[in-house]
């Protein structure tokens, strides 16, 4: 059992669409980070969100970290096929001593 | 500004052979961290290091061991290499931990035979 879990796994859908995909866990973490991997290259980082309940914009891109601090969402709007990656959630475990990431959620935008 | 870089980018190894994987950065970070990527898993923590000199275990650091013997090195050791142990291999550094965005590498891709 993974400590953080993402849904859904796999999405493909036409440029334009919106979408949105989630993070969650059964733990309260301090705060998460979401990353942006595409193939052959190391993940990158997108955005930190540290308060319960606190929503960041990065362009057509809105994260949300849920009031209790266990769950976070990603939602794009007018998906564009440079969205196209690998998404992955990640933060310290409770005990500070493990990073982990979720198993991440592979986006593909056709044009 | 190179970043982080790893060394090499891609290796075979056959059962029990051995091998060291270099991760070097020039950012000045403090932080630095060696995962392993397989198919559905996400990535997950082996070891990782808080500064020179320190070591500390990650999620899955059983058979690897690691040394940081110079602030922007961080290396990764097999000592005895298996079929498990297929996998791409990421480092990343970051200044310090709470919050701090990890910079990656570009990956090690390790077969073993």
């Amino acid at each position: 059992t993974q400590l953080l879990e993402q849904s859904p796994q796999f999405l493909s859908i036409q440029e334009g669409e919106n979408l949105t995909v989630y993070c969650n866990s059964s733990s309260v973490f301090s705060s998460l980070q979401w990353y942006r991997q595409e193939p052959g290259e190391g993940p990158v980082l997108l955005v930190t969100v540290v308060t319960g309940g606190e929503v960041k914009k990065l362009k057509r891109l809105t994260f949300q970290f849920g009031d209790a601090r266990k769950d976070s969402s990603l939602h794009i709007t007018a998906a564009q096929p440079g969205d196209t990656g690998l998404y992955l959630c990640a933060g310290w475990d409770n005990y500070g001593q493990n990073f982990v990431f979720g198993p991440g959620t592979r986006l593909s935008v056709l044009p | 500004n190179a970043g982080v870089t790893q060394t090499p980018k891609f290796r075979v190894l056959k059962t029990g052979q051995s091998m060291t994987l270099l991760c070097a950065q020039d950012m000045n970070h403090e932080y630095m961290y060696w995962y392993r990527q397989d198919p559905g898993m996400g990535l997950r923590l082996i070891h990782y290091s808080v500064g020179e000199g320190t070591t500390a275990k990650g999620e899955v650091p059983d058979g690897y061991n690691v040394s940081r013997l110079k602030k922007q090195n961080f290396l990764l050791g097999l000592e005895s290499a298996a079929p498990s142990q297929t996998s791409v291999y990421f480092c990343a550094s970051s200044y310090t931990r709470t919050g701090d965005e990890q910079y990656f590498g570009p990956g090690t891709r390790l077969t073993v035979t």
